[in-house]
């Protein structure tokens, strides 16, 4: 079945630091989906991305998706307490159903 | 509060007892999604509905597993003859269903401690 795996599994980093999470399909998604679940909390949407090679921004926050369509990045520069998190990206299945398959997720923890 | 709403947020449950949850997605969100979620792992796909028709049910759905969603709107999600590999975080999400471009909007989860 379709499978989506992120890298780094855990991050520290140094306040001010930047920070990237890849995601990697098995196969070809209709769009990717961003979410930040904090510690405790539940996922929180943060960004959709749905043409190839696609840029978006959030403030400190870069989401890129692949030519390809099957993998995706999140890059935050200079990373603050705020940002600590576990980061998941979710593929929208393109098999004719409307689920999210959620990749591994990337622990994020930030140095103050 | 206009989100999603899941009952209860906790419960502990002795193995082999059967337990319910509720879950209250977004008024006139159409797509209504349980998952499963345990430490350090992301969100695995349980099963969706449209309206109230389950349209799709994971394989790691036992037969002891079953959801509905009776009029469209509020869904529960039955475990019968629980066991300790039950116990997570079970999360319901809901989105508008508005072709295949939008985003889920999930509940605070029911944490599930099977002793």
């Amino acid at each position: 079945g379709q499978q989506v795996m992120q890298i780094p599994q855990y991050q520290h980093v140094q306040e001010g630091e930047d920070f990237t999470t890849y995601c990697n399909s098995s196969t070809t998604l209709s769009n990717i989906q961003w979410y930040k679940q904090r510690p405790g909390g539940h996922p929180v949407f943060l960004i959709q991305l749905v043409k190839s090679g696609e840029v978006k921004k959030q403030k400190r926050l870069t989401f890129q998706f692949g030519e390809a369509k099957k993998n995706s990045s999140l890059h935050i520069t200079a990373t603050q307490t705020t940002d600590v998190g576990t980061y998941f990206c979710a593929g929208f299945s393109t098999s004719g159903t409307y689920k999210y398959i959620f990749g591994t997720g990337t622990r994020l923890k930030v140095l103050a | 509060d206009t989100g999603v709403s899941q009952d209860p947020r906790h419960k502990i449950t002795k193995r082999g007892q059967n337990v319910t949850f509720r879950c209250d997605p977004i008024s006139e969100h159409n797509r209504l999604y349980w998952y499963r979620q345990t430490l350090g792992q992301g969100p695995e796909f349980l099963t969706y509905f449209q309206n109230e028709a389950q349209l799709e049910k994971s394989r790691l759905l036992s037969d002891r597993f079953s959801a509905e969603r009776p009029k469209g709107s509020f869904s529960t999600l039955e475990i019968q003859r629980t066991e300790q590999g039950d116990s997570a975080m079970y999360l319901c999400a809901s989105s508008p269903g508005q072709g295949l471009n939008t985003e889920a909007f999930f509940g605070q989860g029911t944490r599930l401690t099977v002793v």
